[in-house]
């Protein structure tokens, strides 16, 4: 067990639809780090927050945003879902920059 | 459990056997690297990692290999088991400028 709670483990949902995906860091984790992985990708960093303040963005689109809240758990709001946003969504944290990253269990995004 | 990377690399090898999965980094000032292993419908496992002043570094059956020179990074498991099957990730960081960046991972499967 690494520690990260990601809640759900799975989501349905229609096109055009908007969901949050929510994450609780391991204790002590200051940093919280978004990750999507489908087949064809790989895993892809979205962005990262450090104690509540964005830190790092990587290839996320504008119809994603994220925030980290005062207790250092992190939601991921995916809006205006289309089928290619199926994928798994991984939360991860860290102690500090350049630290191993605990990844959760994920959570499973189908758009139909 | 869930299929990660239908397409990936795959290694084969006999219970028992050592197994070498290979990674090849692209970002010259990447200073840090990690080894993941992910199991079907699990998030990414931290491994071990090494830092570039480094070029050699073991832990528990595992040896991680740094070659900085031509931009290599090796994953050694003596006497694979069963429960190494898995994928297996590589990922790099350039201290302070960018968060991991993963590669596209090698499926391990053991043969008993």
């Amino acid at each position: 067990d690494s520690g990260v709670t990601q809640t759900p483990k799975h989501l349905i949902t229609a096109t055009g639809q908007r969901v949050t995906l929510r994450c609780s860091p391991r204790s002590g984790d200051l940093s919280v780090y978004w990750y999507q992985q489908s087949l064809d990708q790989g895993l892809q960093f979205l962005i990262q927050y450090y104690n509540g303040e964005e830190r790092a963005k990587g290839n996320i689109l504008e119809r994603f945003s994220a925030q980290q809240f005062p207790d250092l758990h992190s939601e991921l709001n995916l809006s205006s879902l289309e089928l290619g946003d199926s994928a798994l969504y991984f939360c991860a944290s860290s102690e500090q920059y350049n630290s191993p990253l605990h990844f959760g269990n994920g959570t499973r995004l189908t758009v139909t | 459990g869930e299929s990660v990377g239908l397409h990936l690399p795959t290694l084969s090898v006999q219970e028992g056997d050592n197994s070498i999965i290979n990674c090849a980094y692209s970002n010259s000032a990447s200073d840090y690297f990690i080894w993941y292993k992910q199991e079907s419908g699990k998030g990414p496992q931290f491994i071990i990692d090494i830092r570039s002043n480094m070029d050699k570094r073991q832990g528990q059956r595992v040896t991680v290999l740094l070659n900085k020179t031509v931009k290599h990074l090796s994953l050694q498991i003596a006497a694979t088991q069963p429960g190494d099957s898995a994928v297996y990730f590589c990922a790099e960081s350039d201290s302070g400028n960018t968060p991991l960046v993963f590669g596209k991972g090698t499926r391990l499967s053991v043969i008993a």
